[in-house]
């Protein structure tokens, strides 16, 4: 089936350390975003990427770094510059621009002990 | 720059009657706008949007929103709901020109009471 998978669903980090948030999706789309949501505030955009090798930050990449090396991957990591990570991430697709439909990912939940 | 707001964070309502969700937005340039739900610990599903065209948009349980240009809204709703609607909705505005980015309101917790 086509979509897209992230993974771990679950992930738990101690104070101090980076963590991947792995992304893969299988529907050809060559825009993929990471999205954070918290309680309350809705779903936030941290990077974006519209084509391979190109990425460009949203509105709070601050803490966060991502690659695009391949057009069906794009992981995002949270260092430990990262002062709130405690949330659920989306990862998303779309084929490109003009209204496409973004199509979102099961999400991960990282919680930071 | 894009803002979405909306109005009521929870609403409940009772089975079988009707519901409205509230979206407003503002934006410097013109928009498509999305409709999105949201099940407990999942992703979004595409619930619908408007793109062009009629102003009057549906999906395909029953939902349907309609843009009003002059007001900058995009209200959701349903003639009678299930419990199966309960879930959290967003909406979402995505600029016509550049980068296909959405913007997202704060959600509206739907709750479907028996």
């Amino acid at each position: 089936d086509g979509g897209i998978t992230q993974s771990p669903k679950y992930l738990f980090r101690k104070e101090g350390q980076n963590v991947t948030l792995s992304c893969e999706q299988n529907l050809n789309h060559d825009a993929m975003y990471w999205y954070r949501q918290d309680p309350g505030q809705g779903l936030r955009l941290i990077y974006y990427s519209q084509i391979v090798n190109d990425f460009q930050k949203g509105d709070i990449a601050e803490g966060y770094s991502v690659s695009r090396e391949k057009k069906e991957s794009f992981p995002l990591t949270v260092t430990s510059a990262q002062k709130n990570p405690t949330a659920f991430y989306l990862c998303a697709s779309s084929a490109g621009f003009g209204g496409n439909t973004i199509y979102f990912g099961e999400g991960s939940w990282l919680t930071v002990v | 720059a894009q803002s979405v707001t909306q109005l009521d964070s929870q609403v409940p309502v009772f089975e079988e009657a009707p519901v409205e969700l509230r979206c407003n937005y503002s934006s410097s340039v013109s928009v498509y706008l999305f409709w999105y739900v949201q099940y407990p610990n999942q992703g979004l599903q595409l619930l619908l949007k408007y793109l062009s065209g009629s102003t009057l948009v549906e999906s395909i349980n029953g939902f349907e929103a309609e843009f009003n240009k002059s007001q900058t809204s995009f209200h959701l709703r349903k003639p009678s709901v299930h419990i199966s609607d309960t879930a959290e909705y967003f909406c979402a505005v995505s600029p016509q020109t550049g980068a296909n980015n959405l913007f997202f309101g704060t959600g509206t917790r739907l709750t479907v009471i028996p």
